[in-house]
């Protein structure tokens, strides 16, 4: 099993570029999320699913939007990138709530 | 508003030492509080979970104190090594509404020198 993988690993965009950052997961978990960590901050949630089809806001939802067609799949995008979502994201997936959370390795983005 | 309060930021440990990081939340309807650990260049992984039907878990060197009147938890690494250097943060997540989310703590940055 791969466990939950993220592409790409690295990213540089300028500002007001769009990009897609796909999650995928092979546990066949009903939970997804997305999540940013910047430095001193922790780890804060954007956006999270509890199945197929449906998503719903985080702590940092604003510029960033998520779809959830497939189960094994979770899509995160930036419309028009700016440079204060330069940070490393990260992708978790959990069976149901309040199970434990596998993270995938991350994406660095800069936005310039 | 921070749902849940890590300290401290930054700790240095000696080999064979106890490294504690103390946590702290507000909200009584969380039930569940799971510890990530998170290695440089790497995701967090989970690392002990506790409910509070319980006041401690331990594992191997690692152990939760829970304090459900005080809405304080802790984390306690028993004879600290240079290979448990890492950033840990603790979490919290409750039923109802909220459940299936993660509240983090902003992190402590754990550096156990040889």
């Amino acid at each position: 099993n791969a466990g939950v993988t993220q592409t790409p690993k690295f990213r540089v965009l300028k500002t007001g570029q769009s990009m897609t950052l796909l999650c995928a997961q092979d546990m066949n978990h009903e939970y997804m999320y997305w999540y940013r960590q910047d430095p001193g901050m922790g780890l804060r949630l954007i956006h999270y699913s509890v199945g197929e089809g449906t998503t719903a806001k985080g702590e940092v939802p604003d510029g960033y939007n998520v779809s959830r067609l497939k189960k094994q799949n979770f899509l995160l995008g930036l419309e028009s990138a700016a440079p204060s979502q330069t940070s490393v994201y990260f992708c978790a997936s959990s069976y149901r709530g309040q199970y434990e959370q596998y993270f995938g390795p991350g994406t660095r983005l800069t936005v310039t | 508003q921070q749902q849940v309060k890590q300290s401290p930021q930054s700790l240095i440990v000696q080999k064979g030492g106890i490294s504690i990081i103390n946590c702290a939340y507000e909200n009584t309807a969380f039930d569940y509080f799971p510890w990530y650990q998170q290695f440089p260049g790497k995701g967090p992984a989970l690392l002990i979970a506790i409910r509070p039907d319980v006041s401690e878990k331990k594992e191997g060197r690692f152990t939760i104190s829970f304090n459900k009147s005080a809405k304080q938890f802790s984390l306690h690494i028993m004879d600290s090594q240079p290979g448990d250097s890492a950033t840990y943060f603790c979490a919290a997540s409750g039923r109802g509404s909220t459940l299936g989310r993660l509240y983090f703590g902003r992190g402590t940055q754990l550096t156990v020198w040889p």
